[in-house]
């Protein structure tokens, strides 16, 4: 059964922090791994693609890095802000256009 | 450029209704993807679209259809609602069936009551 596991699954802070959020898979033979956002009762961003063959992927104050062989990937926020609060969502493919979701991190960021 | 773009934004309905969702790709994508988001958990794939012809089908009932017309806007339908159905239902455009990129709509809020 393909599953992504998301921990935590909320996360309060105050802003500054620096954030992780993890992503577990049990599918090895995945072809690529995307980080989302989703504000309430909204569509999804993407954020960041790493592809199967790459370690990490940077944009801005995120990165996001991944291991295959383990089936994990992390998601680095660092000097969090309040406009960061969303919900965070990973996702793989296993080739194509169906991704399969995590249920994701919800993350408030309080002044 | 205008995104991904879904209609109706909500939508009430009662057991055993039908209901049809449009969405509307972005301009030059060719390939719509269809998921249901219940409340507190991530999308789930329902179908995937790609010159009018069916790509892919994710693990729904036969309740669930879909179609893509010439202009690459796509229709979900869903006959006999259930409770359960009551979901948020995300479209997604690429520019071909392979593309990683997915661009996604604001979605339709579809209570069944």
């Amino acid at each position: 059964k393909q599953e992504v596991t998301q921990i935590p699954a909320a996360l309060s802070v105050p802003e500054g922090e620096n954030l992780v959020l993890n992503c577990s898979f049990t599918d090895s033979a995945i072809y690529n791994l995307q980080w989302f956002r989703q504000d309430p009762g909204k569509g999804l961003t993407s954020l960041l693609l790493i592809q199967s063959s790459q370690r990490e992927q940077t944009s801005g104050r995120l990165n996001a890095s991944l291991d295959k062989s383990s089936g994990r990937s992390t998601l680095y926020i660092a000097a969090s802000q309040p406009g960061d609060s969303a919900t965070y969502l990973c996702a793989y493919s296993g080739g194509y256009n169906k991704l399969i979701f995590g249920a994701g991190t919800r993350l408030a960021v309080h002044p | 450029d205008a995104g991904v773009t879904q209609s109706p934004t909500h939508l009430i309905k009662t057991r055993g209704q039908q209901v049809t969702l449009r969405c509307s790709p972005i301009s030059g994508h060719k390939s719509v993807s269809w998921y249901q988001q219940v409340l507190g958990q991530g999308p789930q794939f329902i179908f995937q679209y790609y010159e009018k012809e069916e790509r892919g089908r994710g693990n729904f009932p036969d309740r669930f259809s879909a179609r893509q017309f010439p202009n690459y806007s796509s229709e979900l339908n869903v006959n006999a609602l259930l409770l359960g159905d009551s979901a948020l239902y995300l479209c997604a455009s690429s520019l071909d069936w392979r593309s990683e990129k997915l661009f996604f709509g604001s979605g339709t809020q579809l209570s069944v009551l």
